[in-house]
């Protein structure tokens, strides 16, 4: 079936540093991402979103980039803090997806002090 | 203002004994979802409802049923708990299904003794 999966299970970051999660997707149809943030013990928390129409957007701190070509997005934290640390999801929601959520693996993301 | 409320957050069960996890939103969104979230792996969809239309995934056991009484509220009932369902139970909702974000409760987390 359709997947969307990550790179890198784990990444280390040092606080301050910029960290870079990357995220492929197989259905280059897909024209909805989405990434979360999970806590541990919490659920998934809304980060940022991307539309296929655009190939960058930025929030607070947060930059989503989008290659369509290679069907790939990233999430770029920036001065990556300790309240960082946590697993990043990335989703795709679209028709490509059956109108539905479907999440990558997840990465951790570890912020050293 | 928490927008997706669960409770209890911890449930402790017995081994086939019914139990009754709740959600409930203030967003006033059509769709409501349930997802199982086991330990370093992404949220599963068990199945939704899109207003009072219930629909299920081809892979959610029958142990598994859900009821929405109304908008605000959707119900997670497990008839026989066996030990392969202690896992995090993720409550969703969005506005519509097709290239919207889901928004999460915090979760209930499911221990089967």
């Amino acid at each position: 079936g359709e997947s969307v999966g990550l790179h890198l299970p784990t990444l280390s970051v040092q606080e301050g540093d910029n960290s870079i999660i990357n995220c492929a997707y197989s259905n280059s149809a897909s024209d909805y991402f989405i990434w979360y943030k999970q806590e541990s013990g919490k659920g998934p928390q809304f980060i940022i979103d991307i539309r296929s129409n655009m190939d960058k957007r930025q929030g607070q701190r947060v930059t989503v980039l989008l290659n369509k070509t290679v069907k790939h997005l990233s999430l770029q934290i920036a001065a990556t803090q300790p309240g960082d640390s946590a697993v990043y999801f990335c989703a795709e929601n679209g028709a490509a997806a059956g109108n539905k959520l479907t999440f990558g693996g997840g990465t951790r993301v570890l912020v050293k002090p | 203002d928490a927008m997706v409320i669960q409770n209890p957050r911890y449930q402790v069960t017995q081994f086939g004994k019914p139990v009754t996890l709740s959600c409930s939103q203030t967003l006033n969104h059509n769709v409501m979802y349930w997802y199982q979230q086991k330990s370093s792996q992404a949220p599963k969809l068990l199945f939704h409802y899109y207003d009072k239309d219930f629909n299920n995934e081809a892979d959610t056991p029958d142990n598994f049923q859900s009821r929405r009484p109304n908008t605000s509220f959707c119900f997670l009932d497990i008839r026989s708990p066996g030990l392969g369902d202690a896992a995090m139970y993720l409550c969703a909702t969005s506005r519509d299904r097709n290239q919207e974000t889901q928004y999460f409760g915090p979760g209930t987390r499911l221990l089967v003794l």
